[in-house]
């Protein structure tokens, strides 16, 4: 059972342009939804997270779009930079302190 | 700074073998958790703790062991090493639900 599903597994895109990653959830009851960054060689890190009561969070480049009623969320990356090329993740965890489950996934390359 | 260390970063053993992976955190977290990375399946949850003497079994914990004796360590161990465990390893700590993940430990089974 797969809870969290992520889409692509990859994404290539033109440097300045959008880089888009979807996710999907099942159990209604998660209730924060972060997206973590990872280069190769290294562990995940933290980029940008958002809880269901609000629909938007953006921090810099990075925008989290949220649709409760769908059951979905994205990552908005604008202005895409080659630094930028790495894997992300979508998450999502109920309660303060609960575990995380991820999504498979998606390698973005950013062609400079 | 505080941080969370992992050791080996490295390993190779052989099938059978007993093996234990090391995870360290100076945050003072009381949450810690044991993730495998592998392609196609990102990261899947092996076994967590919420402090010192607890532990629980993640999605796949089938031959895996943690054992939480103080609030900085949580040691993963593989009792019999079995080629479908050669991954890379992470281990998390947090408080609050934003996670801090270790360097990871890539190990092999032959």
């Amino acid at each position: 059972q797969q809870q969290v599903k992520q889409s692509p597994q990859s994404l290539i895109v033109q440097k300045g342009g959008i880089s888009i990653i979807n996710c999907a959830y099942e159990n209604t009851a998660f209730d924060y939804f972060p997206w973590y960054q990872q280069f190769p060689g290294k562990g995940p890190a933290l980029l940008i997270a958002i809880r269901p009561d609000v629909s938007e969070k953006k921090e810099g480049r990075f925008t989290i779009s949220f649709n409760k009623s769908a059951k979905q969320f994205s990552l908005h990356i604008m202005d895409s930079q080659p630094g930028d090329s790495a894997t992300y993740f979508c998450a999502a965890s109920r309660g303060r302190d609960d575990k995380i489950i991820f999504g498979k996934g998606t390698r973005l390359h950013i062609l400079p | 700074d505080a941080e969370i260390t992992q050791s080996p970063r490295h390993k190779i053993t052989e099938t059978g073998r007993q093996v234990t992976l090391a995870c360290h955190q100076t945050w003072n977290h009381n949450n810690m958790f044991w993730y495998r990375q592998d392609l196609g399946h990102g990261l899947r949850l092996i076994h967590y703790s919420y402090g010192v003497h607890d532990t629980n079994k993640g999605e796949v914990s089938d031959g895996y062991s943690v054992s939480r004796s103080n609030t900085e360590d949580l040691p993963l161990t593989l009792e019999s090493a079995a080629s479908s465990q050669t991954s890379v390893y992470f281990c998390a700590s947090s408080e609050g639900q934003a996670k801090n993940f270790g360097p990871g430990t890539r190990l092999t089974v032959t």
